[in-house]
């Protein structure tokens, strides 16, 4: 499968707790975006990566949450001290940028979060 | 302040029909719509894309049709089927395509 990867695809966690999401990205692709869907709703950014820097964050993401992406693969979404507001799908998405062009962004599966 | 404005909410056609979402925008550094189908419990998964020097791209039995003038542009369904049955979400981004600004979702049902 070469499509983005996300794992979990389900997590139920107690509010209060630490979680931490991966998604691995398209191989080529040298950008990486995470995003946050509730109910009802569209996908709403939260930040991206180009290559292993973080080049913008969205006011969505509080200092709760934290993103890496070591060594420009794989990425990680951290949110600490999880609260019931946090319950939402997770979206991960890559896409390649050449110069000034870039190409299609492609969503993995998401991350299904219930802060219960 | 939603970047991308999409109408209907929801939608409901008969198999054979030709449903039609809008969405229009402001912004008018953005330079690439995409359309996303998402079905439930799933991530979206890119349909069909524009970029403003044409004004209808047709891939299969769906079409956008651009209105550069107006701000607008929109998403047709030849001969919608019942697996059609989706939320569909219009998509914008401008030329650094840091980030993709989207619409709040049609839910398509198509009667059998």
């Amino acid at each position: 499968d070469t499509g983005v990867s996300q794992n979990p695809r389900h997590k139920i966690t107690k509010r209060g707790q630490n979680v931490t999401f991966r998604c691995d990205p398209i191989s080529e692709h040298n950008r990486l975006y995470w995003y946050r869907q509730t109910l009802g709703q569209g996908p709403e950014f939260l930040t991206y990566f180009q290559n292993e820097a973080q080049l913008e964050k969205s006011r969505l993401l509080s200092d709760r949450f934290s993103a890496e992406r070591p060594k420009g693969s794989f990425s990680t979404l951290e949110i600490q001290r999880t609260e019931q507001g946090d319950s939402a799908m997770y979206l991960c998405a890559s896409s390649m940028r050449q110069g000034v062009k870039h190409t299609e962004a492609f969503f993995g599966q998401g991350t299904r979060l219930t802060v219960v | 302040q939603q970047q991308v404005k999409q109408s209907p909410q929801s939608l409901i056609v008969q198999k054979g029909g030709i449903p039609i979402i809008n969405c229009a925008y402001e912004n008018t550094a953005f330079d690439y719509f995409p359309w996303y189908q998402q079905f439930p419990g799933k991530g979206p998964a890119l349909l069909i894309a524009i970029r403003p020097d044409v004004s209808e791209k047709k891939e299969g039995r769906f079409t956008i049709s651009f209105n550069k003038s107006a701000k607008q542009f929109s998403l047709h369904i030849m001969d919608s089927q019942p697996g059609d049955s989706a939320t569909y979400f219009c998509a914008a981004s401008n030329p650094t395509g840091n980030q993709f600004y989207f619409g709040t979702g049609t839910s398509l049902t198509v009667i059998p």
